[in-house]
């Protein structure tokens, strides 16, 4: 089945230290995104992607990093100099970016806690 | 400004009823697309509807309904008869041809 999948589900980490969460998809698609989910606040870009080795950053990626090494896959990482990184984080991908009527297809979700 | 406002936050409804879900946006585009998205309680954001800014043409998908006012910049959702598998937060989204703007989500619980 195609699809997008997340990991881990959930993830604990310290104040100070770096985590890099996974996002791979096996639907082929060009772009891919991720989004942080606060409550009552919808979703917030973070980074996009629109082909391999290439990112663009979004409205809050601030604090965070992403590579594009192969198409399937675009993996987060959430620095220390995230200030409030606990969240919901969403991976998401579409065929092509910048065209207006692609949906995007959505991952499980990360949702990660700082201790 | 470019903008997408879900002004229901939490709605509860007992099984059976309809309800309506409100999205209002704003943009100065005259081409963009509306999306409908659910999000039940497993996270995934699931795709419902699309609908571009040249078509007000109301769509129905069996107990879905959708109603498009380009007049008052209005997306709204209708679930006829809601049962309890419709508990779930859904988000409308505005797309326009650099980016994707979702409103902050409504809350919809479908008490049995």
């Amino acid at each position: 089945d195609g699809g997008i999948t997340q990991s881990p589900k959930y993830l604990f980490r310290k104040e100070g230290q770096n985590v890099t969460l996974s996002c791979e998809q096996n639907l082929n698609h060009d772009a891919m995104y991720w989004y942080r989910q606060d409550p009552g606040q919808g979703l917030r870009l973070i980074y996009y992607s629109q082909i391999v080795n290439d990112f663009q950053k979004g409205d809050i990626a601030e604090g965070y990093s992403v590579s594009r090494e192969k198409k399937e896959s675009f993996p987060l990482t959430v620095t220390s100099a995230q200030k409030n990184p606990t969240a919901f984080y969403l991976c998401a991908s579409s065929i092509v970016a910048g065209v207006t009527y692609n949906e995007q297809f959505f991952g499980p979700g990360t949702r990660l806690t700082v201790l | 400004a470019q903008k997408v406002t879900q002004a229901q936050t939490e709605i509860s409804v007992v099984e059976k009823e309809d309800v309506t879900l409100d999205c209002v946006y704003e943009t100065r585009d005259t081409t963009y697309y509306l999306f409908w998205y659910k999000q039940p309680p497993s996270g995934e954001l699931v795709f419902l509807i699309r609908r571009n800014s040249f078509d007000e043409q109301n769509e129905i998908s069996g107990r879905y309904s959708w109603n498009f006012q380009k007049s008052t910049s209005s997306f709204n959702f209708t679930i006829t008869a809601s049962q309890v598998v419709d508990s779930a937060v859904y988000f409308c989204a505005l797309s326009l041809y650099d980016k994707v703007i979702f409103g902050p989500g409504t809350s919809l619980s479908v008490i049995p």
